[in-house]
């Protein structure tokens, strides 16, 4: 059960794209399609962005976007806003109802 | 509207232990399975444990499997986590989350655990 792999920090300037990389193994990301991504503003509870890899939950801007391929997902925030700054966290089912979360990546909007 | 609320928490010393609470409101909480999931201080999320919405099957992770124990009362809208033989690095943030779409798609405000003698 070891963390994902993500980077420490990504940043952008106000209508910006960004890309966050969530490394795994064959045995997380590689093997199944239960990718999901969350956000955490300081002091917050996290907050659900992407599952499934690409899908968005009701209410998500059609800005954040997901993929993956082979043990990499990735989260893309196009036109980034102020509000985008927070922490990003990936996170991978693993097989027999275990999950396994990355290491969370500080968004910084310049 | 989902509502999910941590009770609980505190300072206990280490090998003590506490039971925290979550009391789920604005969905059918027993069509759910449910989660506990864990933030050091300054550090990563930890998804920690899941108990099937049966509530006879539960899973942990390697760091706390063996000490901690997962449970829920349907008729109570309740999820539960029994934590002994607490360690200094328990200390954390503690969240209760819905397990939907193998995802975690609500989650409580968090209650903060300290082990510390």
């Amino acid at each position: 059960q070891s963390a994902l792999t993500q980077p420490a920090s990504v940043s952008g300037s106000p209508g910006q794209s960004i890309t966050i990389s969530c490394t795994g193994t064959s045995s997380d990301v590689g093997n199944y399609n239960f990718v999901s991504w969350y956000r955490q503003h300081p002091g917050k509870a996290p907050k659900l962005m992407l599952y499934d890899v690409t899908e968005r939950p009701s209410g998500v801007p059609h800005r954040f976007s997901g993929s993956k391929s082979g043990d990499t997902a990735s989260l893309t925030i196009s036109g980034l806003q102020a509000d985008d700054e927070a922490d990003y966290y990936c996170c991978s089912y693993a097989g027999k109802f275990t999950w396994v979360f990355g290491g969370g990546t500080k968004l910084t909007v310049l | 509207e989902v509502q999910l609320v941590e009770s609980g928490g505190g300072l206990v010393q280490p090998g003590e232990s506490l039971r925290l609470s979550c009391a789920a409101s604005g969905f059918t909480f027993s069509s759910y399975p449910m989660n506990w999931v864990r933030q050091a201080p300054g550090k990563g999320l930890e998804w920690i444990s899941n108990i099937r919405n049966d509530k006879d099957n539960t899973y942990y992770s390697d760091s706390v499997k063996g000490r901690f124990t997962i449970s829920r009362d349907n008729a109570k809208n309740s999820l539960y986590l029994q934590m002994n033989s607490l360690r200094d690095e328990d200390t954390a943030i503690y969240y209760c989350a819905t397990d939907s779409a193998w995802s975690f798609d609500s989650w409580g405000q968090g209650i903060l655990v300290t082990v510390s003698s």
